[in-house]
């Protein structure tokens, strides 16, 4: 059973870069396609994007994450990253990676980690 | 972007009676040459990621009760548990993926009455 755990930073400074790393174990990284999705406390979930088996990047278009956003895979460590540049404090939230299924939904995801942006 | 939107925000409902919840999509997620309405549910409960429940608007995951269904086609999807359990106590996602710019709905909390 495939299981996926994100790990980063939990406390960022406003205009900071965010990294964010999911390991993935039970499977490899090479077989499937992979998403990132983030929850402010409280508040529902936002797509951010997602890196296909072939290395292809998608990004969600909202304003709140437009052009701040990349998302790469290391086949070697079997994980894959999340970057989101220039954090202001609304990029405050819980941060989920996941695994994009056959029916291109999300059936795998991580515990999630909570990232702070504060000065 | 699609823009997903669920009614009601949140209800409550008596341990087994039927809830209902309702998502619209801005425009139309049915693919027609496949026949598939590119729409999930997600059942969020409190401090744990979300788990998928339902997929192409009605084919229930391995493991999910059968009290959940989904129905609906083109623009508006429901999301029907059918006698509603203390373990059904969550925050219900729809979700579209038709378009490469997935969008979820706001999600809608259902609590015991």
């Amino acid at each position: 059973q495939v299981q996926l755990q994100e790990s980063g930073p939990g406390l960022l400074r406003p205009s900071e870069t965010l990294s964010l790393t999911c390991t993935v174990s039970g499977g490899s990284v090479s077989d499937y396609h992979w998403g990132w999705v983030r929850q402010p406390a409280g508040k529902g979930l936002e797509w951010i994007g997602r890196i296909y088996a072939n290395g292809n990047t998608n990004y969600t278009p909202h304003p709140s994450l437009k052009g701040r956003v990349s998302v790469s895979v290391d086949t070697s460590r079997n994980q894959f990253s999340l970057n989101l540049k220039s954090l202001t404090a609304a990029d405050t939230a819980m941060y989920y990676c996941a695994r994009v299924s056959a029916s291109d939904t999300l059936d795998h995801w991580g515990p999630g980690t909570l990232v702070t942006v504060s000065s | 972007d699609i823009v997903m939107t669920q009614s009601p925000d949140s209800l409550a409902v008596s341990l087994g009676e039927r809830a209902t919840i309702n998502c619209k999509s801005s425009q139309s997620v049915l693919y027609s040459p496949k026949n598939k309405n590119y729409l999930a549910w997600y059942q969020q409960k409190p401090g744990q990621p979300p788990k998928l429940i339902i997929s192409w608007a009605s084919t229930r995951e391995s493991g999910v009760p059968d009290r959940f269904s989904g129905s609906g086609s083109g623009t508006d999807f429901t999301l029907t548990i059918s006698s509603l359990r203390a373990e059904d106590v969550a925050v219900y996602y729809c979700q579209q993926h038709y378009t490469t710019s997935w969008t979820f709905g706001q999600g809608t909390k259902v609590e015991i009455k």
